[in-house]
């Protein structure tokens, strides 16, 4: 599966637009861009995933480049509870091999008041 | 419907000492997985089912065996813990096939002394 490349931590204002960029230069295209997110010491949650088009569902909306190298996730109106660490994951789909997502450190989410 | 579950919530052990971490999900999910997650860390796959009574290993799995002998629960091990297991363990669950989201319990942390 490719790498990813996120910044480290990132500020919003509440009310705001979040927008999280991912990295991934080296994927490939069968794979797909997952976004999870882990608000502290919980479990990490599904957000939104895509192959090329761009995605939305009731949390976010997730835009991946024509090219398919990078995505940002967007969080259209962030609230305080949006705070949390946000992981941008690239996998294979259509495939059973391995089932494994490797998460890296992710994007430190900070929504300010 | 409880989702993923985990037992024990917290647990401190001494170097040496063996213990059992229960997974359970309500979901009928073919897959199940065990995370780690040491601090300021991602999740690092340590073992991995993908049904019934079979196991996989993941990215970390030195000192941990795992048991599927039941499809709605997962087993992990340690043997004998070292302080090095010190980290909080994360169970995810997933139908099964290519496209879908994991779901994730609570998270055991476990403390090795």
């Amino acid at each position: 599966d490719a790498k990813t490349t996120q910044p480290p931590s990132m500020d919003c204002a509440e009310g705001r637009a979040a927008n999280l960029p991912c990295n991934h230069s080296t994927i490939s295209g069968n794979e797909y861009v997952y976004w999870y997110r882990q608000i502290h010491s919980q479990g990490p949650q599904y957000i939104i995933h895509g192959l090329k088009n761009n995605e939305t569902n009731e949390m976010a909306s997730l835009i991946i480049t024509e090219d398919r190298k990078s995505s940002t996730l967007i969080l259209p109106h962030a609230t305080l509870r949006d705070t949390a660490v946000y992981y941008c994951i690239v996998r294979e789909g259509a495939t059973n091999t391995g089932n494994q997502f490797y998460f890296g450190t992710g994007t430190s989410l900070t929504v300010i008041p | 419907n409880a989702g993923v579950t985990q037992t024990p919530k917290f647990r401190v052990l001494k170097t040496g000492q063996s213990m059992t971490l229960l997974c359970a999900q309500d979901m009928n999910h073919e897959y199940m997985y065990w995370y780690r997650q040491d601090p300021g860390m991602g999740l690092r796959l340590i073992h991995y089912s993908v049904g019934e009574g079979t196991t996989a290993k993941g990215e970390v799995p030195d000192g941990y065996n795992v048991s599927r002998l039941k499809k709605q629960n997962f087993l992990l091990g340690l043997e004998s813990a070292a302080p090095s297991q010190t980290s909080v363990y994360f169970c995810a669950s997933r139908i099964g096939g290519a496209y879908n989201e994991q779901f994730f319990g609570p998270g055991t942390r476990l403390t090795v002394l």
